[in-house]
C-alpha cells in the first residue's frame, strides 16, 4: 500500500513567486492534514480536510496560503506570493478516521526555501 | 490551548545503552492522547508509540516505552538497547480526545537523538 506522497521534495523560489505543494494521501483516508515546521521550531498545524471540506483552517498563517482538496483525493497548498518567513518543511498527513487514537500517517515533507 | 515542551534539543546515547527523552505538556482537558513520532534522516515521520490518557498503564512497543505521569503532565520516552537506526528527530505530540473540536496534533520542538558506537 502506498503511503502519503508529497512533491516536490524540495523547492527553492524567490520572494514574491508562487509555489504549489501537492499531497497524495493514503487511498481511502478521508482526513488530510497540513503541517509546517519552521527551522528549529515545533511542527505547527495548518489545516484539516475531511474529504473535500475544510474542517479546521485555524492554523493557516494568512491569506497568502490557499489549500484545496478537489474531489476529496489529493490536496494542494499554494503560497502566493511567497515571503522569506514561509521557508520551512511542509508536512502532509492522512488518517482514516478522526475518532479515538487513529494513527496519522505522514509524508516525507516538502522543504520550501524562499530566497 | 495545549502546548507541548521538549526541553532537550539534542541527546546522545551509545549503542546498546538506554536513553530517555523528556516531554511535558499543558492542557486543561482530562481525556487526550499522547504520541511519540520519529523522523529519520529520510524525513518521513513514523509513529513510535501512543498513550491514551485514561489508561494508567504505560505503553510499551518492543524497545520503546513511556513513562506517563498524568498529574505531572509528563510523557517521557525510554529507548532501551539503542541501535544505530534509532538515530532520528523525535517529536512528542498531543491530541485532544474531543473529536468534535480538534483532531489535529500539537507537537513539541523535537529532540535530535544521536547514537554512537
Amino acid at each position: 500500500e502506498a503511503g502519503v506522497t508529497q512533491f516536490p521534495s524540495h523547492s527553492v523560489i524567490e520572494k514574491g513567486q508562487t509555489v504549489t505543494l501537492r499531497c497524495d494521501p493514503i487511498s481511502g483516508h478521508d482526513n488530510l492534514y497540513w503541517y509546517r515546521r519552521v527551522m528549529g521550531k515545533e511542527i505547527k498545524f495548518l489545516l484539516h480536510f475531511v474529504k473535500e471540506s475544510k474542517q479546521d483552517e485555524s492554523g493557516m498563517p494568512n491569506n497568502r496560503f490557499l489549500a484545496e482538496r478537489t474531489g476529496g483525493t489529493y490536496s494542494t497548498l499554494k503560497v502566493q506570493p511567497a515571503e522569506l518567513e514561509d521557508s520551512g518543511v511542509y508536512f502532509c498527513a492522512s488518517s482514516q478516521w478522526v475518532a479515538e487514537n487513529t494513527e496519522a500517517f505522514f509524508g516525507q515533507g516538502t522543504r520550501l526555501t524562499v530566497v | 490551548a495545549q502546548t507541548v515542551t521538549q526541553s532537550q534539543p539534542e541527546m546522545s546515547v551509545q549503542e546498546a545503552e538506554t536513553v530517555t527523552l523528556s516531554c511535558t505538556y499543558d492542557t486543561s482537558e482530562s481525556d487526550y492522547y499522547l504520541f511519540w513520532y520519529k523522523q529519520p534522516p529520510s524525513r518521513q515521520m513514523i509513529l513510535v508509540i501512543r498513550q491514551e490518557a485514561y489508561k494508567q498503564q504505560n505503553a510499551t512497543e518492543n524497545r520503546f516505552s513511556v513513562n506517563f505521569q498524568k498529574a505531572a503532565k509528563s510523557f517521557s520516552l525510554k529507548i532501551s538497547d539503542s541501535q544505530l537506526g534509532d538515530a532520528a528527530m523525535y517529536f512528542c505530540a498531543y491530541r485532544s480526545a474531543n473529536t468534535g473540536t480538534a483532531s489535529k496534533l500539537t507537537f513539541g520542538t523535537g529532540t535530535r537523538l544521536q547514537v554512537t558506537l
